[in-house]
């Protein structure tokens, strides 16, 4: 079966430093989200991509979040400079594109800040 | 997106069937209601799904009300490894999902 692979499983940054996450979401996905997950609450939508296009980016702290799927199919979350609010799990999902379609989510990077 | 309420927590009985109720009242007539499980340190696993009648998968079962306004989530017969959260998560046309607290499924011995 398909899966959504991500990486680094877990991931240990110091404050001010700058981490990356990668996703590769299932073969054929059109879109991809980022969520992500702090301990003890559900994820909360970061990023979605239709393609290479950003289609929703409200809740994305773009003053040290930004995210990118240059050819539309792997992507990238990168913070920078990583504050010690930002420890989380952070859960990349694909799904096909029409709305019916369910979405997928990959195991999640866990970040924590020192 | 329709919100969603559910109780933050439920115990079962190891064998017997699981039965995890969800309150959509204001869900709209294209919107899906979709189940996930998230397992301690894992990211979320598609369940099931549907729109307006009941379906059946390998996982469980989920029964939707004629009017639509609430479902239940059926683990027919729950193992130890069940025990999760469970989120109900009303879908609409904007592609993504809204997770709330979910349901704490504990699955005792």
């Amino acid at each position: 079966e398909a899966e959504v692979a991500q990486s680094p499983r877990y991931k240990i940054t110091e404050k001010s430093q700058a981490v990356a996450f990668w996703c590769d979401p299932i073969s054929g996905h059109a879109t991809l989200y980022w969520y992500r997950q702090i301990l003890g609450q559900g994820p909360e939508l970061l990023v979605q991509f239709q393609d290479e296009s950003v289609v929703d980016d409200s809740q994305l702290p773009k003053d040290r979040f930004s995210a990118e799927r240059l050819k539309g199919v792997d992507s990238t979350l990168k913070i920078q400079p990583a504050e010690l609010g930002d420890s989380a799990m952070y859960l990349c999902a694909s799904s096909l594109q029409d709305s019916g379609n369910t979405i997928y989510f990959g195991e999640g990077s866990w970040l924590t800040v020192v | 997106d329709a919100k969603t309420t559910q109780p933050p927590s439920m115990d079962c009985a190891e064998g017997r069937a699981a039965n995890l109720p969800c309150n959509h009242s204001t869900i709209s007539g294209n919107e899906y209601v979709y189940w996930y499980r998230q397992i301690h340190s894992q990211g979320p696993q598609y369940i099931i799904h549907g729109l307006k009648n009941n379906e059946t998968n390998e996982m469980a079962s989920l029964i939707i009300t004629e009017d639509r306004k609430s479902s239940t989530l059926i683990l027919p017969h729950a193992t130890l490894r069940d025990t999760a959260v469970y989120y109900c998560i009303v879908k609409g046309s904007n592609y993504k999902l809204t997770f709330g607290k979910g349901t704490l499924l504990t699955v005792n011995p």
